[in-house]
């Protein structure tokens, strides 16, 4: 089975830090993606990445960046952590560029006081 | 990628089947079908996905329209782990890109 972990399933941060969170998955997949996911707004897309060391911007990646120096790891980086980032973090992979589904972690719901 | 829409919310009795529609008017001939659910307090699961023809698999049936505008996912029997959110998902495979566009689904509330 796939399996895609998040470090945290909670995490409560305060304004200004600066905040990682890690998500590896363990089927050698070249696809990782990072969403947020808000009440009403569904799923947004903030960064992915197709091959290691490469990254694409998604539809909201502002107050974001990312990380991926190995191929099963992929980290959002938040610099300076604002209220309006308290969210539910989603992590997927998949495989190849095909019609390949998307494997999901449990997710992280950071709070930023 | 295209758009779709799709009812905010559904109800189903248990053990009866559940027809979820998704209206993907602009949708194109390179445009996969594709649906998620998200289970409470989890990261969303793939179900199913088609391009032109039913499919079906151990979870559910996709039925697509003659003319690809709409489709319907089915859940034969419904049952109580079934209540989530139910996404409906249109991916263009000619961009090359993986990732995947999430609007606010369709939540099904299952009755006892």
């Amino acid at each position: 089975d796939v399996k895609v972990t998040q470090s945290s399933r909670y995490l409560v941060k305060r304004t200004g830090e600066k905040v990682f969170l890690e998500c590896v998955q363990d089927m050698d997949h070249e696809n990782m993606f990072w969403y947020r996911q808000d009440p009403g707004l569904g799923l947004r897309l903030i960064y992915f990445s197709y091959d290691v060391k490469m990254k694409e911007k998604g539809d909201i990646p502002e107050g974001y960046s990312v990380s991926r120096e190995k191929k099963e790891r992929f980290s959002l980086i938040l610099e300076s952590a604002s209220t309006n980032q308290t969210s539910m973090y989603l992590c997927a992979s998949s495989a190849g560029t095909g019609v390949y589904e998307q494997y999901f972690g449990p997710g992280t719901r950071l709070t930023v006081t | 990628d295209a758009k779709t829409t799709q009812p905010n919310s559904m109800e189903s009795n248990e053990e009866e089947p559940v027809h979820l529609p998704c209206n993907h008017s602009t949708i194109s001939g390179t445009d996969y079908i594709h649906w998620y659910r998200q289970l409470p307090s989890q990261g969303p699961e793939y179900v199913i996905h088609g391009l032109t023809s039913n499919v079906n698999n151990r979870m559910a049936s996709l039925a697509i329209a003659e003319d690809r505008k709409s489709s319907t996912l089915i859940l034969h029997r419904a049952t109580l782990r079934d209540a989530a959110v139910y996404y409906c998902i249109l991916r263009d495979v000619s961009t090359g890109a993986n990732n995947l566009f999430f609007g606010t689904g369709t939540r099904l509330t299952v009755i006892p």
